[in-house]
């Protein structure tokens, strides 16, 4: 198994654009999370995603943000509009149990 | 609320042991969490212990865990090179949710 796959690895865009993150997460991981890391927050969990199903999604910033599972084996998590002050690396993770969540490489945003 | 806290940097000399030390808040944790992550990578999972166990030893990680101060320690044997990065104490008591430190930076000199 490749791992979680996350793309794109990095995204450089304007103030006010449309951003898509994608995440495919490991074959039989039933729970799906996506995280935000900063210098100054630190690493915060926006939305947890259990058998395709949006259980926790206290962490989501605003109503900029949205996240979608479609089905088993892929997520997205849209910023639009985008602002300068969500540039951070954003971290999909997947898990079949409470054990381990197996993180992605993430994908490094910086909005201008 | 519910809170983890490590200091934020650690240096060591080669081939000498490594402690990283970790508080938490929540005495109604099940699962500890040692997690590290690498420069430019998503955060890898070291080791786990449960909350009724003082101690887990897994090749040259050693993880304390004293419930009553609500403590949790890695110590990394030998410590090399490779593994300097940044490792996270994370906790949790639901069946998903974990809460992390803000991670301390291990750096490991020759």
């Amino acid at each position: 198994d490749a791992g979680v796959i996350q793309s794109p690895r990095h995204e450089v865009t304007e103030m006010g654009q449309e951003v898509t993150l994608r995440c495919k997460p490991i074959s039989g991981h039933n729970s799906l999370f996506w995280y935000r890391q900063t210098m100054m927050r630190g690493l915060e969990l926006l939305i947890y995603f259990n058998n395709n199903v949006p259980i926790d999604d206290s962490g989501m910033p605003e109503d900029r943000f949205s996240a979608k599972m479609p089905n088993a084996s892929f997520s997205t998590l849209k910023i639009q509009p985008s602002e300068p002050r969500d540039s951070a690396v954003y971290f999909c993770a997947g898990t079949a149990s409470h054990n381990e969540q197996f993180f992605g490489p993430g994908t490094r945003l910086t909005v201008l | 609320g519910e809170d983890v806290e490590q200091s934020l940097f650690l240096s060591v000399r080669e081939g000498d042991s490594s402690v990283i030390n970790c508080t938490y808040t929540d005495s109604s944790s099940t699962y500890l969490y040692w997690y590290k992550q690498e420069p430019g990578a998503g955060l890898q999972l070291l080791t786990y212990i449960f909350s009724n166990m003082d101690m887990k030893q897994d090749q040259r990680l050693t993880v304390l865990l004293n419930k009553k101060d609500k403590h949790l320690s890695l110590r990394i044997a030998d410590t090399q090179t490779g593994d300097s990065a940044i490792y996270f104490c994370a906790e949790s008591h639901s069946s998903y949710k974990l809460i992390f430190g803000s991670g301390t930076r291990l750096l490991v000199r020759p």
